[in-house]
């Protein structure tokens, strides 16, 4: 596709449930991020992929928050036990990585609602 | 630790009359600083990467501009159209190109 596309939009689940929300990256881009937004706030950085690796996990809050990206393009952001601290706009990101600094590019983000 | 700070949190103007708003930053070392526009319900839309002290950037009425701990976005006779949270964000040098963003600066022009 043209640009970063997250799935789905809206999730409201119950307290204790388990989500998973999906990222499709810009075709050919080898880095990605999951970014979380709470209200008011400027994204805050969860994970980093370049390829199918994880190369940087250091925002995930704790361990009931995993990503996967299995074949280097699509990815999984997974929450176990979720909680209503867990409510926030999950956005994720690529960009075309590389040693140097490049543009990262948004999806529109999924809005999670823990009840 | 690395920081960004904007100010002001909300900025009203009206159509036509300038402004900044600003981007005070606190990095180990700079790779980029970034601004970004979000409209409600959307995700970031990439505006600027400024990379070292004295550089600027400009796209239609808005200029951005670096210096070695804040950084400026420059708005220009701006329209309502021009609304938006304005984001800015830093990576820094080893930091595996991740972004730390600043709270952002909501904008709203009146006609």
């Amino acid at each position: 596709g043209a640009g970063v596309s997250q799935t789905p939009s809206n999730k409201v689940t119950e307290k204790g449930k388990y989500v998973e929300l999906r990222c499709d990256p810009i075709s050919g881009h080898t880095a990605l991020y999951w970014y979380r937004q709470s209200l008011g706030q400027g994204p805050e950085f969860l994970i980093y992929f370049q390829g199918t690796g994880a190369a940087d996990d250091s925002g995930l809050p704790n361990d009931r928050f995993f990503a996967v990206r299995p074949e280097g393009s699509v990815s999984t952001l997974k929450i176990q036990r979720t909680e209503r601290g867990d409510s926030a706009v999950y956005l994720c990101a690529s960009s075309s990585g590389g040693g140097g600094s490049s543009e990262a590019f948004f999806g529109q983000g999924t809005r999670l609602t823990v009840v | 630790e690395d920081q960004v700070t904007q100010s002001p949190e909300a900025l009203r103007l009206q159509e036509g009359e300038s402004s900044s708003l600003n981007c005070s930053y606190t990095v180990s070392g700079l790779r980029g600083l970034f601004w970004y526009r979000q409209d409600p319900g959307k995700g970031p839309e990439f505006l600027f990467t400024l990379y070292s002290a004295g550089e600027e950037k400009e796209k239609e009425r808005l200029k951005a501009t670096l210096t070695k701990k804040e950084s400026f976005l420059h708005i220009t006779a701006p329209k309502p159209e021009d609304s938006a949270t304005y984001l800015c964000a830093v990576q820094a040098i080893g930091g595996y190109n991740k972004l730390i963003f600043g709270a952002g600066t909501r904008l709203a022009v009146h006609p």
